[in-house]
């Protein structure tokens, strides 16, 4: 079946330090990649998508390229900020349209 | 706000006894994805509607279940609770049912089974 592994958590961070979260996937197909992040107390909100190969996905200054050679969707940010502070899940969509999730990795970003 | 709205935002109860959860998609969506995310098992999908008819079922006890209705809203019944139940239960709805579309998530309930 589907299954995406993200790196251990938590990462802690210096204000404007720059941020890498590993995520690899398995799937049969072509699937969807999404990144989505979940701050303290709410539910999860779309952070970028990747639909096919050499994509990227890029929204508030996070980016992720869609890599099949290497099943990676690797997130990406050059300077973070007390804001982002979060959990961030990597998932994707295979065949059908139901998000598998990785374990998700906490963020800590310190001034 | 997703324009997703989950009711309640809280639920507590005992062992044995049986719950509803509500979720009102996002206007004009089609899809109602139900997920628990609980710190063992982490994120994991449950059941899709889509239009009022059952899609997909991931891993949902036989001791829950779900109805999507002719208004779009969806229910989902919990029964028999068990401690190992208490999570936090999101809907997500999204436009149509392709794998592209983006899933947009409701503020969750978080259910206490005591």
């Amino acid at each position: 079946g589907n299954s995406v592994t993200q790196m251990e958590g938590p990462v802690t961070l210096s204000e404007e330090a720059f941020l890498t979260i590993n995520c690899t996937y398995t799937a049969t197909g072509y699937p969807s990649l999404f990144w989505y992040v979940q701050y303290p107390g709410e539910g999860l909100q779309l952070l970028l998508k990747a639909t096919k190969a050499d994509d990227k996905g890029s929204n508030k200054g996070f980016e992720a390229t869609y890599r099949k050679e290497t099943t990676s969707f690797h997130l990406e940010k050059g300077s973070v900020q007390v804001s982002d502070s979060a959990v961030y899940f990597c998932a994707l969509t295979g065949t059908a349209s139901k998000l598998t999730f990785g374990t998700g990795t906490r963020l800590q970003v310190t001034l | 706000d997703s324009g997703v709205t989950q009711t309640p935002k809280h639920l507590i109860t005992a062992t044995g006894q049986r719950v509803t959860l509500r979720c009102s998609p996002r206007s004009g969506d089609l899809s109602v994805y139900w997920y628990q995310q609980s710190l063992d098992q982490g994120l994991q999908f449950l059941i899709h509607y889509y239009n009022g008819e059952e899609r997909a079922k991931g891993n949902i006890l036989e001791r829950f279940s779900a109805q999507q209705f002719p208004d779009l809203h969806s229910e989902l019944n919990l029964s028999s609770l068990e401690l190992g139940d208490s999570a936090l239960y999101f809907c997500a709805s999204s436009a149509r049912d392709r794998t592209y579309n983006e899933q947009f998530f409701g503020p969750g309930t978080r259910l206490t089974v005591l």
